[in-house]
C-alpha cells in the first residue's frame, strides 16, 4: 500500500499564474478530499468526492480555485490564477466508505506564491 | 454551522508529565476522530470513538467520549519527546460533515 501520493511536494510561483496540484488516492478508496492548512485558519475541508462525483465544495474559497476527479485514481486541484494568500500546505486524503471512516492523508504540498 | 473548539492551542510540558487536550462541539456527534500531525509531516489517523462515555487506550494515550457525545478528551500520561506534535480531533455529524479542530501543539522540555 503505497498510500496518497500527492505531487509536487513544494511549489514555488508567481502571482498570476496557475497551480496544479495532483494526488493519487490509495487503491480502493472511494472518498477523496482536499484540504488545506495556514497556521491561521489551520485544517480546512475544500472539497470532496465519493465515487470521483463533487459532493460538496461549500469550502473552494472562490472561482480561482477548482478540483477536478475524471477517475477513481486521480485527482488535480488548480488555482487560476495564485494569490499570495493562497500560500499554504494542501493536503489530499482518501477514506474507504463513508461517516467514520478514518482519512489517510498524503504528505502535501506546499505552496508558496510570490 | 457546526464548530469543534479545541483547547489548549499549545501545550509546554515536561517530559515525563502528564497533561490532556480537550474538544468541544456545538452540536451532537456521531462519532469523533483524534489525528496526530508530526512537525513537518501529515496528519495520522489514532482512534476513532463512536458510543457515549467511550473510553479508548493506546499506550499512554487514553481518549474519552463525552457521555453527551459533544465533547472528547486525550490524556498523555508520562509525556516522552516522541509525543511532539500536533493533535487534532475531528467530529463528525449524522450528515458526514466532518469538522477538524484547529489543534494542541504540543511541545516537551526534555
Amino acid at each position: 500500500d503505497a498510500g496518497v501520493i500527492q505531487s509536487p511536494r513544494h511549489e514555488v510561483t508567481e502571482m498570476g499564474q496557475e497551480v496544479t496540484l495532483r494526488c493519487k488516492p490509495i487503491s480502493g478508496h472511494d472518498y477523496l478530499f482536499w484540504y488545506r492548512q495556514t497556521m491561521m485558519r489551520g485544517l480546512e475541508l475544500l472539497i470532496y468526492f465519493n465515487n470521483n462525483v463533487p459532493i460538496d465544495d461549500s469550502g473552494m474559497p472562490e472561482d480561482r480555485f477548482s478540483a477536478k476527479m475524471p477517475n477513481a485514481s486521480f485527482s488535480t486541484l488548480k488555482i487560476q490564477p495564485s494569490e499570495p494568500r493562497d500560500s499554504a500546505v494542501y493536503f489530499c486524503a482518501s477514506s474507504l466508505g463513508a461517516s467514520g471512516s478514518p482519512l489517510h492523508f498524503g504528505n502535501g504540498t506546499r505552496l508558496t506564491v510570490t | 454551522g457546526q464548530q469543534v473548539m479545541q483547547i489548549p492551542q499549545y501545550q509546554h510540558v515536561q517530559e515525563g508529565e502528564d497533561f490532556t487536550t480537550y474538544c468541544n462541539s456545538s452540536t451532537t456527534l456521531s462519532n469523533i476522530q483524534w489525528y496526530k500531525q508530526r512537525p513537518g509531516g501529515h496528519p495520522v489517523f489514532l482512534i476513532q470513538l463512536v458510543k457515549s462515555g467511550e473510553v479508548k487506550k493506546q499506550k499512554r494515550l487514553t481518549f474519552q467520549f463525552g457521555e453527551a457525545k459533544k465533547n472528547s478528551s486525550l490524556h498523555i500520561t508520562a509525556t516522552q519527546t516522541t509525543d511532539v506534535g500536533t493533535y487534532f480531533c475531528a467530529g463528525i455529524t449524522n450528515d458526514y460533515k466532518l469538522s477538524f479542530g484547529a489543534g494542541t501543539t504540543v511541545t516537551v522540555r526534555a
